[in-house]
């Protein structure tokens, strides 16, 4: 089974710094198969990006995914007051077929 | 618009059942994959069953065996019924959609609580 570790676990950041989230997975991911989810307290989460580096519809494009094999990473280039929340990478395996979570990375306002 | 809206979530006793449902909307139910995922306070998310157009279901081995995902299509519904709960089960259970392309939720419930306690 395919773990996932995301660091760091909190990130501390003013409006319109520059946030940049790691993902990494305990054996090779296909690209295709790294998603990345935004929750805010009290909210579903909600898709940002899949296939790695691919925005969902209507993600703004201060947001962007990059990375394979391992290492993915998640880049709010500049951010905004509504982009504080937790961020969970999620893959799929297919041997057996399952869908595993990262634990998540806090951007809070510093 | 799609929507996802979950019920029959409460306070349960530990050894016992509950069945959750999720009503869809807002597109071509039985064409979808089928999720549920859950989320106990202040941890990260979980993934719990899963049910392919054809029927088939899958299962990690935190719940093979206490829980069965199922769906009616005629209905829009997708069900998760669930058995021998534990404490540990305690949740918000989210419905969710797999693309129709790749394996990533593009729409999500939003949720419904259970807990199991005595």
């Amino acid at each position: 089974e395919i773990v996932l570790t995301q660091s760091p676990g909190t990130l501390s950041l003013s409006p319109g710094e520059r946030a940049t989230l790691s993902c990494r997975a305990s054996q090779s991911v296909s690209s295709s198969y790294l998603a990345w989810y935004q929750q805010k307290p009290g909210q579903a989460p909600r898709l940002l990006i899949y296939g790695a580096s691919s925005r969902a519809t209507g993600i703004p494009d201060r947001f962007s995914g990059s990375g394979s094999g391992t290492d993915f990473t998640l880049t709010i280039s500049r951010l905004e007051p509504e982009d504080f929340a937790v961020y969970y990478c999620q893959q799929y395996g297919s041997s057996p077929a399952s869908f595993t979570f990262g634990p998540g990375t806090k951007v809070d306002i510093k | 618009e799609v929507q996802l809206v979950e019920s029959g979530g409460g306070l349960v006793q530990p050894g016992g059942s509950l069945r959750l449902s999720c009503a869809a909307s807002g597109f071509t139910f039985s064409s979808y994959d089928m999720h549920w995922v859950r989320q106990a306070t202040g941890k990260g998310l979980e993934w719990v069953s899963a049910i392919g157009t054809a029927g088939d279901t899958y299962y990690p081995g935190s719940v093979k065996g206490r829980f069965t995902i199922s769906r009616e299509n005629a209905k829009n519904s997708l069900y998760l019924q669930m058995n021998s709960l534990r404490a540990g089960d305690t949740a918000v259970y989210y419905c969710a959609r797999l693309s129709g392309d790749e394996y990533y939720f593009d729409y999500w419930g939003q949720g419904t609580l259970v807990t199991v306690s005595s």
